[in-house]
């Protein structure tokens, strides 16, 4: 079975702090994507990034940005935790953009 | 400008009936549908898809029908149990690109 493990269920932070949501999928995916959900907004993407070192923009890159240093493992870093970046975080990976995504169980962030 | 639209938030459906559950899109190009389930505290897992050359598709209890010249495609759940009980988010992708997602319907079954 794909994996697509993150590395923290839960997360409290506070404002101002910088943040590391860390994603890693063990199927050799070249495509890996971050998304975040709130309600009555579905899921938005953040960032993907199609192999090592790439990354391109989503819909609401804004506050966020991404590292891919191996292919497995597709960092989210938060410069500066702020209130309204509260939210449940999915990481994502896939074989090629179109396929099916796997997702891993979110990380559910709380910035107070 | 949202190509995928799911203008349900929620629906509620008594356990044993049907489940329909609609979404639609604007991109007429759009080759490939999926649809995902997500309970809470998880992450979305995929349940079913169907391409663009099909009209049906069917896994055990799950239905999917799409209707290219509506731009319509709907989830067919038969019979509803109270453990599908989720969020389902439908999603679409053009010639192998990236999916692009719907809102979501949060599904409730009632026992």
């Amino acid at each position: 079975d794909v994996k697509v493990t993150q590395s923290s269920r839960y997360l409290v932070k506070r404002t101002g702090e910088k943040v590391f949501l860390e994603c890693v999928q063990d199927m050799d995916h070249e495509n890996m994507f971050w998304y975040r959900q709130d309600p009555g907004l579905g899921l938005r993407l953040i960032y993907f990034s199609y192999d090592v070192k790439m990354k391109e923009k989503g819909d609401i890159p804004e506050g966020y940005s991404v590292s891919r240093e191996k292919k497995e493992r597709f960092s989210l870093i938060l410069e500066s935790a702020s209130t309204n970046q509260t939210s449940m975080y999915l990481c994502a990976s896939s074989f090629s953009p179109g396929d099916g995504y796997t997702f891993g169980s979110g990380t559910r962030l709380t910035v107070v | 400008d949202q190509q995928v639209k799911q203008n349900s938030p929620s629906l509620s459906v008594q356990e044993g009936r049907i489940s329909i559950l609609n979404c639609d899109y604007t991109n007429s190009m759009f080759d490939y549908f999926l649809w995902y389930k997500k309970y809470p505290a998880e992450g979305p897992t995929f349940l079913i898809s169907i391409s663009s050359i099909k009209d049906k598709n069917e896994d055990g209890r799950f239905t999917v029908f799409l209707n290219k010249s509506a731009k319509h495609l709907s989830l067919h759940i038969v019979p509803s149990q109270p453990g599908d009980s989720a969020v389902y988010f439908c999603a679409a992708s053009e010639a192998g690109n990236m999916l692009t997602f719907g809102g979501g319907t949060r599904l409730m079954v009632k026992p």
